[in-house]
């Protein structure tokens, strides 16, 4: 089955500056890679995604890069802010392929902390 | 739109006695996913509904775990007896077929197991 890494478990970053959480996967299947935030005590939220046929996606100060061939991708978070303060978790999945389904294999997961 | 409800939000029981927790996807929402999140770890697939069936569950424990979809929308898990090493937090979440892949979460049941 699918094995998804993911380092550093966690970051600690001055307000203003970048953070990059970096992940790994092993099944050649994946083609759907979803990052998650999830703040303590509340539930997962999907802040960003991207599918195998794209490279790189951006949405305001958060991007994330995949490298299909490396099998690994990447959440870029640029002008951190204290609220970026959270746990983030990277996930893969087969797709919406009948046979393998909707299953997320996700990492363990990255406490960063925004330092104000 | 309403997100995925879940309840209890906390549980907390002695080992060896039953739990089950509820939950409710987003309207429209024909597949179902409960998870299990350890804490400081990401969560873990339990199982897999799409409508009412359970079309993947190789990771319930099915020993003590059952779960239930009867009429395709809320769903029920259940733990019976127990043990300590349950203690977790409990999510559901939901996604549209035909649609994107992206699974919303619950609030999830935060168990623990005395």
């Amino acid at each position: 089955g699918e094995n998804v890494e993911q380092h550093p478990s966690t970051l600690s970053v001055q307000e203003g500056d970048s953070a990059v959480i970096k992940c790994t996967y092993s099944d050649s299947a994946s083609n759907y890679f979803p990052w998650y935030k999830q703040e303590l005590g509340k539930r997962p939220q999907l802040i960003i995604d991207i599918r195998s046929n794209v490279g790189e996606k951006k949405d305001q100060r958060i991007a994330v890069t995949l490298n299909k061939t490396a099998k690994h991708f990447s959440l870029h978070i640029t002008e951190t802010q204290p609220e970026d303060s959270a746990v983030y978790f990277c996930a893969a999945s087969p797709g919406m392929i009948k046979a393998a389904g909707n299953k997320l294999t996700f990492g363990g997961g990255t406490r960063v902390l925004v330092k104000p | 739109e309403a997100g995925v409800v879940q309840s209890p939000r906390y549980k907390i029981i002695e080992k060896k006695q039953p739990v089950a927790f509820w939950c409710n996807p987003i309207s429209g929402h024909n597949t179902l996913y409960w998870y299990r999140q350890n804490l400081g770890q990401g969560p873990e697939l339990l199982i897999r509904y799409e409508n009412e069936e359970a079309v993947d569950d190789s990771q319930l424990p099915k020993d003590r775990f059952s779960a239930e979809r009867l009429k395709g929308v809320d769903s029920t898990l259940k733990i019976q007896p127990a043990e300590l090493g349950d203690s977790a937090v409990y999510l559901c979440a939901s996604s549209s077929m035909g649609s994107t892949d992206t699974q919303y979460f619950g609030p999830g049941t935060r168990l623990t197991v005395l």
